[in-house]
């Protein structure tokens, strides 16, 4: 089974304050992605990468940055965490596109606080 | 408009019962149709996997597609409390990156 591995499930931290998510996949999938999912909203993407130091940004990149050094490992970057960033980050990651191992796999989940 | 709606619920059923979760969207491009189920505190597992138009049966669910109506759906038959969760439709497009996603239905089954 795909097992996609979030570093932290819950994280708090302060206004102003770099935060870091990690997210590690063991199945050699080429995509990864992180998303964000508040209430009411569902799950918005942020940001995605298909291959090793490739990023591009989805429909909310504002805040945010990411570094995928190493295929198995994509992070997120709050480079100064506001309220506003209090959310559930959701990374994910998805085989090569067009193919039958395209589908979606998730991490369970870190629930952040920005306080 | 969004592209992808779906009715927020809750949705409160008795054990036993038929679940219809329908979502409606509104890009012709879609070709792949997904179905997550997320418990709380926890990330969406994926549930159902369709590419297409028609029908797909996995033990007690049911995945329909009418992209001539651009409606999907999940049917759960003879329902669990243990089914009770979030139920998230997500679609994509031929060649596409990115997923998109339903709000989610919250689904509660009650023994």
């Amino acid at each position: 089974d795909v097992k996609v591995t979030q570093s932290s499930r819950y994280l708090v931290k302060r206004t102003g304050e770099k935060v870091f998510l990690e997210c590690v996949q063991d199945m050699d999938h080429e995509n990864m992605f992180w998303y964000r999912q508040d209430p009411g909203l569902g799950l918005r993407l942020i940001y995605f990468s298909y291959d090793v130091k490739m990023k591009e940004k989805g429909d909310i990149p504002e805040g945010y940055s990411v570094s995928r050094e190493k295929k198995e490992r994509f992070s997120l970057i709050l480079e100064s965490a506001s309220t506003n960033q209090t959310s559930m980050y959701l990374c994910a990651s998805s085989g090569i596109t067009g193919t039958t191992n395209e589908k979606l796999f998730f991490g369970s989940g870190t629930q952040l606080s920005v306080l | 408009q969004k592209e992808v709606e779906q009715d927020p619920g809750p949705l409160s059923v008795p054990e036993g019962a038929i679940v219809s979760l329908n979502c409606t969207y509104s890009n012709s491009a879609f070709q792949y149709f997904m179905w997550y189920r997320q418990y709380s505190r926890k990330g969406p597992e994926l549930l159902m996997y369709t590419y297409s138009s028609g029908n797909k049966e996995d033990g007690r669910f049911t995945a329909q597609v009418d992209k001539s109506s651009k409606y999907i759906s999940l049917f759960i038959r003879d329902s669990q409390p243990s089914d009770s969760a979030t139920y998230l439709c997500a679609m994509r497009r031929t060649g596409g990156f990115k997923t998109i996603f339903g709000a989610g239905t919250r689904l509660f089954v009650k023994a």
